[in-house]
């Protein structure tokens, strides 16, 4: 079991660019989160994704976006890159059930210059 | 609003001491607590979960945490130090109609030979 992968595990853009990032789930779950970790900081929760659908998003603007495929794997989308991006994302997977044990991916890094 | 406090930013041990890390939750239901370990450039490893029943929760690598509902906390402890348990340490709550999981910012462990 490759347990959550992610990719590219780092990134550099530009202000203003837009910027993909991807997770493979653990094989078996079926729901993706989404994390932003500053440096220094705890991870803060973007979204989660469960059923191709966006089940909950936390206070994070319209510029991060994402999708789930019916494979379950999913993307994360930002738009117009501030250079207040610059962090460590980390998707987490799990069951789609409240509190069960979610499964971090090693994430990726974004640097926006 | 859920919020979780780690009043140690950064914590130094000697190896083969006891450890104890700190976690106060804000949550308005019975909360679902978590700890996780992150090691330096990694995703982050689940230790130990509590969810309800037995107050004491054994987790991996030697980790135990204890819930005490009266003090809104649930405190990391681990009897004797090994220089591998260097890292930084996240406390979680989520639960109840809640999809997401809240963290504290963390507390640096260094461990002194």
């Amino acid at each position: 079991d490759a347990g959550v992968t992610q990719s590219p595990t780092h990134l550099i853009k530009t202000r203003g660019q837009q910027v993909t990032l991807r997770c493979s789930p653990k094989s078996g779950h079926d729901t993706v989160s989404w994390y932003q970790q500053a440096l220094g900081q705890g991870p803060q929760f973007i979204f989660q994704y469960y059923e191709e659908e966006e089940r909950q998003r936390g206070n994070f603007p319209d510029r991060f976006s994402g999708h789930q495929f019916p494979n379950y794997s999913s993307e994360l989308n930002v738009n117009a890159l501030l250079l207040g991006d610059s962090a460590l994302y980390l998707c987490a997977s799990s069951f789609w059930q409240v509190g069960t044990e979610a499964f971090f991916g090693q994430g990726t890094r974004l640097t926006v210059v | 609003a859920q919020s979780v406090t780690q009043p140690d930013i950064h914590i130094t041990v000697s190896e083969g001491a006891s450890l104890e890390l700190r976690c106060n939750y804000s949550y308005g239901a019975t909360p679902y607590l978590f700890w996780y370990v992150q090691s330096p450039g990694q995703g982050l490893q689940l230790l130990l979960k509590y969810f309800s029943g037995d107050t004491l929760v054994q987790g991996i690598k030697g980790f135990e945490a204890e819930f005490k509902r009266s003090q809104s906390s649930f405190n990391l402890r681990k009897p004797s130090v090994h220089w591998s348990d260097a890292a930084e340490y996240f406390c979680a709550v989520g639960g109840g109609s809640n999809y997401k999981l809240t963290f504290g910012k963390g507390t640096l462990l260094t461990v002194n030979p």
